[in-house]
């Protein structure tokens, strides 16, 4: 089973603020890897797929890169509705597995 | 529209049974892969299982092999999910995704409890 790691856990940032968050595959996951965002009471929202490409509606401040085991994902500058849980998902070979999680939250 | 509307959680007690439905709409259910993915209470997700869109291939995760069963029903645009011998490490929102690799839709999820 691949294992990927989220960093950091938590983030603090302010509205306006630039964000980054890592994830990191115990194996090469190639570019199969997705991003996703949850708020609470509701279920998680595909934000990145393939590494670096936006799903359908999904805002240009969201961006991702990376390929084999380490990826990010940046959000150029913080809006209000930013804050949340983001979740890296790899589906280079089953079972898919996803990250534990980063925190979004306001400083 | 997608729409995925999962129904059959609820209170159990452990070593207990429940079934999961999701009733599909707004797509063609039978070409698309189907899976159940859950979420413990305050905790991060997990993929619970998979059936292909031809139901020739299933896929579960080690932590329930042997104890769910994944199921669908072309015919009716039905996914289900029966949960035998539960656990209390099974308690969790159990979410109803459509999938092509990565998940483009959920359900709302139905909340599976197991106590003793």
């Amino acid at each position: 089973e691949i294992v990927l790691t989220q960093s950091p856990a938590t983030l603090s940032l302010s509205p306006g603020e630039r964000a980054t968050l890592s994830c990191r595959a115990s194996q090469s996951v190639s570019s199969y890897l997705g991003w996703y965002q949850q708020k609470p009471g509701q279920a998680p929202r595909l934000l990145i797929y393939d590494a670096s490409n936006r799903a359908t509606g999904i805002s240009a401040r969201f961006s991702g890169s990376g390929s084999g085991t380490d990826f990010s994902l940046t959000i150029s500058s913080l809006e209000p509705e930013d804050f949340a849980v983001y979740y890296c998902q790899q589906r280079y070979n089953w079972p898919y597995t996803f990250g534990q999680g980063t925190k979004l939250e306001i400083k | 529209e997608v729409q995925l509307v999962e129904s059959g959680g609820g209170l159990v007690q452990t070593g207990g049974s429940l079934r999961l439905s999701c009733a599909a709409s707004g797509f063609t259910f039978s070409t698309y892969g189907m899976n159940w993915v859950r979420q413990a209470p305050g905790k991060g997700l997990e993929w619970v299982s998979f059936i292909s869109s031809g139901i020739g291939t299933v896929q579960y995760a080690d932590s329930v092999k042997g104890r769910f069963t994944i199921s669908r029903d072309n015919a009716k645009n039905s996914l289900y999910l029966q949960m035998n011998s539960l656990r209390a490490e099974d308690t969790a929102v159990y979410y109803c995704v459509r999938e092509t690799g990565y998940i483009d839709h959920w359900g709302q999820g139905t909340l599976v409890t197991v106590s003793s």
